[in-house]
């Protein structure tokens, strides 16, 4: 079975500083994706990243960035120079083929003005 | 693409009432999931299609709850009778049937079974 585990329910930032949220995540398969999601308060998912599982090379998207660590098992996510909107509830995934996604429990991010 | 549209945006209904959540998926897209999210459990998958045809509904609690996709552009998810432990945001999501495509999600449905 697949577990994801997201062991910060609450972090805390201040603006313009970085800020790092942990993942981590249980599976015998060799090929998946992972993904982190950002929902703020209006309430819609947002994709902010994916890594591929076969990919050495951590994703980046502008000031999001993952620290990868495939036999620790272990999916960080990276937010640089954080701002106001980046406050939201933060979802780690993990998926195997076509399938569905499996979901943490979430990081709920207040970033301080 | 207007996106996965949802509807309605808020239900609020009374115990033992019908309960119907639409769902529209992106066009072009051949998977579509539906979610339950609640403070307790989180989002758990209740059901999802691969081109029309349920492919997992270990998700669904129970009876009550049935889902339905008649074709490439419309689900609905149905709950008969409600009960408030229905209480929940009730998301569609869709993507193309590929490994580790991305799930685009619709705003969610807000029901609350009084």
């Amino acid at each position: 079975a697949q577990t994801v585990t997201q062991s910060q329910p609450e972090m805390s930032v201040q603006e313009a500083e970085t800020v790092t949220l942990s993942c981590t995540y249980d599976t015998s398969e060799s090929d998946y994706y992972l993904f982190w999601y950002k929902q703020p308060p209006s309430r819609q998912m947002i994709l902010v990243i994916r890594q591929e599982a076969y990919k050495q090379q951590n994703a980046t998207e502008n000031r999001f960035s993952v620290n990868f660590q495939k036999a620790a098992k272990s999916f960080s996510l990276k937010i640089s120079d954080s701002q106001l909107g980046d406050a939201a509830m933060y979802f780690c995934a993990f998926q195997t083929g076509a399938n569905n996604l499996f979901f943490g429990t979430g990081t709920r991010l207040t970033v301080i003005p | 693409d207007a996106g996965v549209i949802q509807s309605p945006r808020h239900e609020v209904t009374e115990m033992g009432q019908e309960v119907t959540l639409r769902c529209k998926p992106i066009s072009g897209h051949n998977s579509l999931f539906w979610y339950r999210q609640t403070m307790m459990r989180g989002l758990e998958l209740l059901i999802y299609f691969n081109n029309n045809v349920p492919i997992d509904d270990s998700g669904m609690p129970e009876d009550r709850f049935s889902a339905k996709m008649p074709n490439a552009s419309f689900s609905t998810l149905k709950i008969q009778p409600s009960e408030p432990r229905d209480s929940a945001v009730y998301f569609c999501a869709s993507s193309l049937l590929e490994d580790g495509e991305k799930l685009f999600f619709g705003s969610g449905t807000q029901l609350s079974v009084l």
